[in-house]
């Protein structure tokens, strides 16, 4: 059974950094690219980033490059988002979810809170 | 960038309807569009790709249809538990875009 947990939310401070974590099971993860989606409280989806399967490869949503970055160790079977330069804006639900343009496979998402 | 816009934002309907969601395009998209399904608390749920391709394990009921700019997902006989909020979702260029979502309510 394909399972994302995504991992490393909380609340941080406007221009603090916080780095998110998706651990991958119950499928080959190094053959997958994978992606950031992201949602802001009672609002819609935005799609954050994705990356390659050997992570040659990476794009960003404008509103994030710059200031975040997209990462992965396939040896752990584990996605990453470092985020800085965090804005209120940022405040959302991140979902780790599988594959580069189309998503079938979402994990329960982590909340992070951008306050002061 | 590519914008999505979604009609209606949200609207009412009963157990057994059939309902029409619609997706337009800021510019061509060929058919790189996908549905998704969000209930409250939950992940998205992947319902059609390729604008008209049914996700493995999504009941017949839903269905996708157009190109280019105009698309559109029908539910032939709303359930109860299709009470949801939709999104469409361009595919064919970055930045990757998604619909501002249909809300779709029980009447």
């Amino acid at each position: 059974e394909v399972q994302l947990v995504e991992s490393g939310g909380g609340l941080v401070q406007p221009g603090g950094s916080l780095r998110l974590s998706c651990a991958a099971s119950g499928f080959t993860f190094s053959s997958y690219w994978m992606s950031w989606v992201r949602q802001a409280p009672g609002k819609g989806l935005e799609w954050v980033a994705n990356i390659k399967q050997d992570g040659s490869e990476k794009y960003y949503v404008d509103s994030v490059k710059g200031r975040f970055t997209i990462s992965r160790d396939n040896a752990k079977n584990s996605l990453y988002l470092q985020m800085n330069s965090l804005r209120a804006e940022d405040t959302a639900v991140y979902y780790c979810a599988r594959g580069e343009m189309v998503t079938g496979y979402w994990g329960q998402g982590t909340l992070v809170t951008v306050s002061s | 960038a590519i914008r999505m816009t979604q009609s209606p934002s949200s609207f009412s309907a009963s157990t057994g309807d059939r309902v029409t969601i619609t997706c337009r395009a800021s510019q061509g998209i060929s058919s790189y569009l996908a549905w998704y399904q969000q209930k409250p608390g939950k992940a998205p749920k992947l319902l059609i790709y390729a604008a008209s391709t049914l996700q493995s394990g999504v009941p017949s009921r839903f269905s996708g249809s157009g190109s280019g700019t105009d698309f559109t997902l029908t539910i032939s006989c709303l359930q109860s538990e299709d009470f949801a909020t939709y999104y469409c979702q361009q595919y064919y260029s970055y930045p990757l875009a998604f619909g501002q979502g249909t809300k779709l309510e029980i009447k």
